[in-house]
C-alpha cells in the first residue's frame, strides 16, 4: 500500500513569508502527526491530529498551524517565516487508537528560508 | 518534563566491531519505546519496538535493544555492524499522543 506523502519535497522562501506543506497519510490511517527536524535538535514535535481534531501542540508559536481534513489528510502552515525555521519537516501517521501506535513518516518537506 | 537523552552524537566504528548506543528516558507512566533509523536520503523507518512482555526485543538487520525499567533504559546493540549501517539512530518514546525523541546519534561505519 501506498506510504506517507509529503508535499512539495523541497522549497525555497524568504523571510516573512508563509508557506503551507500538505501530508497524505497511509490508507486507513486517522492520526497525522508532525515533527521538525533540524541538526542537532532531532525531531521536535508540532502537532497531532485525529479525526480533524487536534489532540496535542507541541512548543511552537503560533505561526505554526495545522489542521486535518476528514480524509485524513493533514496541511500545516507557517506565517512570518523566518530564518530559523529552515527544516525537514516530517509528517508521520499511525492509526491513532487506544494503545501503543507505531509511527509510518513521509520523506519530508525540505524547507529554506533565505 | 517528559525527556529522552542519547548519550552519543556521533559514533565512528569499523566493520565488525560491536555497537552499543544509549538511550535514556524520563517519562512517567507506562513507556512504549522505539528505535527509529535514517538511512542517508531515506525515510525515518522503525528498527524495533518495546511495548511489554520480554525487555529484550529484537528489530531488523540483527539489532536489539534491552529495556531496563530500573535505569530509565533503553539501549540498541548490534554485536557486529556492517557498512550499511552507517545512518542516523534515534531513540524515542511514546507519550500523549506525540513522540518524544532523542536528538539522535550519527554512526559512520568504516569500511
Amino acid at each position: 500500500k501506498a506510504g506517507v506523502t509529503q508535499t512539495p519535497r523541497y522549497l525555497i522562501k524568504t523571510r516573512g513569508q508563509q508557506v503551507t506543506l500538505s501530508c497524505s497519510p497511509i490508507s486507513g490511517h486517522r492520526s497525522v502527526s508532525w515533527y521538525q527536524q533540524t541538526p542537532g535538535q532531532g525531531l521536535q514535535f508540532l502537532f497531532e491530529y485525529f479525526s480533524e481534531t487536534q489532540r496535542n501542540k507541541g512548543n511552537f508559536p503560533g505561526r505554526f498551524s495545522g489542521r486535518q481534513f476528514s480524509n485524513s489528510r493533514s496541511e500545516m502552515n507557517v506565517s512570518t517565516l523566518e530564518l530559523g525555521d529552515s527544516a525537514l519537516y516530517l509528517c508521520a501517521s499511525s492509526s491513532g487508537g487506544a494503545g501503543a501506535n507505531v509511527l509510518t513518516f513521509g520523506a519530508g518537506s525540505r524547507l529554506t528560508v533565505l | 518534563a517528559q525527556s529522552v537523552s542519547q548519550h552519543n552524537h556521533h559514533v565512528i566504528l569499523s566493520e565488525a566491531a560491536s555497537l552499543e548506543l544509549g538511550c535514556n528516558y524520563s517519562y512517567g507512566g507506562t513507556v512504549n519505546l522505539f528505535w527509529y533509523v535514517q538511512y542517508p536520503g531515506q525515510h525515518l523507518q522503525l528498527l524495533l519496538k518495546y511495548f511489554s512482555g520480554d525487555p529484550l526485543v529484537k528489530g531488523i538487520k540483527g539489532f536489539e535493544a534491552e529495556f531496563i525499567k530500573s535505569k530509565f533504559s533503553f539501549n540498541l546493540r548490534k554485536p557486529s555492524v556492517q557498512w550499511s549501517d552507517t545512518a542516523e539512530y534515534f531513540c524515542a518514546v511514546d507519550g500523549t499522543y506525540k513522540y518524544i525523541f532523542g536528538t539522535g546519534t550519527r554512526l559512520k561505519v568504516l569500511a
